[in-house]
């Protein structure tokens, strides 16, 4: 069965450190491959996505994801956090191909928590 | 902001009640979709819709029943509503294409008593 797993429920890193976020993905075919952030009482925001091509792809908020087949991750990153990316960050995937009905998989989400 | 709004935002009901909560789209996405979002299980899938009048179930549609009679509206109704139903739901549209990304509504919070 599809599957996403997200191994951190919390992550706690100090403002202006590094963050990456992890994400393993279970499925028979290289996905769609999408990160969302959601702030406390808000909806869901798309910040990347990965359909093919380069494996780096670059998001919003400064903001990146690198795709590896490998190890089938979508592995989230910044360089620098600032306490406003306090939020809780889902991994997602949909299946690939043009007949797709875009459905989407879940992770279980990780909670960020940027210290001052 | 895709145009999607949601109503009611908040809603109590209690257990055996019906619930219908509206998901209304301004930009005539074909796709729409209903998740509910609960602590430790991110969010599921409970129905979509690819066109009006054509729906089909999710990984958690038990419970709940859904209807689009236009292009903008989705609707998700509990026949009759259970605690295990408390939950925060949010309708979704996907952008054309093969490719599409999803963008979500702002969310109900449904409590059941």
């Amino acid at each position: 069965a599809q599957s996403v797993t997200q191994p951190d429920i919390h992550i706690t890193v100090s403002e202006g450190a590094s963050l990456e976020l992890r994400c393993n993905y279970s499925y028979g075919a290289t996905p769609y491959l999408f990160w969302y952030v959601q702030s406390p009482g808000q909806g869901l925001q798309l910040l990347l996505k990965y359909f093919s091509g380069d494996t780096l792809v670059q998001g919003i908020k400064g903001f990146e994801a690198e795709f590896k087949r490998s190890q089938s991750s979508f592995n989230l990153r910044k360089p620098s956090v600032h306490w406003s990316d306090a939020a809780e960050y889902f991994c997602a995937v949909a299946p690939y191909g043009s007949s797709n009905t875009g459905k989407l998989i879940f992770g279980q989400g990780t909670t960020l928590q940027v210290k001052p | 902001d895709a145009g999607i709004t949601q109503s009611p935002r908040h809603k109590v009901t209690e257990t055996g009640t019906p619930v219908t909560l509206r998901c209304h789209q301004t930009e005539n996405h074909r796709y729409m979709y209903w998740y509910r979002q609960d602590p430790g299980h991110g969010l599921r899938l409970i129905h979509y819709s690819y066109g009006v009048k054509d729906t089909d179930k999710g990984e958690v549609s038990d419970g709940y029943s859904v209807s689009r009679s236009k292009t903008e509206d989705f609707l998700l109704t509990l026949e009759s509503a259970t605690s295990s139903q408390t939950s925060v739901y949010f309708c979704a549209i996907r952008t054309s294409g093969s490719k599409g990304e999803q963008y979500f509504g702002p969310g109900t919070r449904l409590t059941v008593t």
